[in-house]
């Protein structure tokens, strides 16, 4: 079935610092990707998303692009803030799109 | 428009009661998912609904657990004799359709706890 394989965390950085999220899938078909954020105590949020290869989502500076040759959806940012301190999970529909299938998450921690 | 509803935000029960918790999904959603999340781990799925019918429930527990969306008022997670390993968040998530390309937003989340 469908799935993801998130980067491992934790992840620190300083303020203004370059990130990455590693985030590659497995899936039947082209599904749409998409990547969640969580602050702490609520509830997902999403992020970005892309419907179809080489499409790239964007959103409060993060960018991801749907890579169809190496089966990735990297998330990126070039300068991070304290305020992006969160857990970000990637996720995909499963095969036949009655949920989400998630990552384990990758916590993001930005020193000031 | 407002965005999902989850209450209680907070559910504290005793080993053996039950516990109920309430989606009320975006206005003009009529497709409600359940997920559960453990301590420190990703969502995991649980229920996937349609007004009145479960399409697939694939995911959670054969005992104890149940889940409805009646055609009037929200949807319900219940949880009979609960145990403490239930202790998790609850997320209850909506979308217009159920394609591929459907975005599902998210509830902030009940917490239960089970002492």
């Amino acid at each position: 079935g469908n799935s993801v394989t998130q980067m491992e965390g934790p992840v620190t950085l300083s303020e203004e610092a370059f990130l990455t999220i590693n985030c590659t899938y497995t899936a039947t078909g082209y599904p749409s990707l998409f990547w969640y954020v969580q602050y702490p105590g609520e509830g997902l949020q999403l992020l970005l998303k892309a419907t179809k290869a080489d499409d790239k989502g964007s959103n409060k500076g993060f960018e991801a692009t749907y890579r169809k040759e190496t089966t990735s959806f990297h998330l990126e940012k070039g300068s991070v803030q304290v305020s992006d301190s969160a857990v970000y999970f990637c996720a995909l529909p499963s095969y036949n799109n009655n949920d989400m299938r998630f990552g384990a998450g990758t916590r993001l921690t930005v020193k000031p | 428009n407002a965005g999902v509803m989850q209450n209680p935000r907070h559910l504290v029960r005793r080993r053996g009661q039950e516990a109920r918790l309430r989606c009320s999904p975006m206005k003009g959603h009529s497709h409600v998912y359940w997920y559960r999340q453990l301590p420190e781990e990703g969502l995991k799925f649980m229920v996937y609904l349609q007004k009145e019918n479960i399409i697939d429930e694939s995911g959670m527990p054969k005992e104890r657990f149940s889940a409805e969306f009646p055609k009037e008022g929200p949807s319900i997670l219940r949880i009979q004799q609960v145990v403490r390993g239930d202790s998790a968040a609850y997320f209850c998530a909506s979308s217009p359709g159920g394609g591929h390309t459907d975005t599902q937003y998210f509830g902030p989340g009940t917490r239960l706890t089970v002492l």
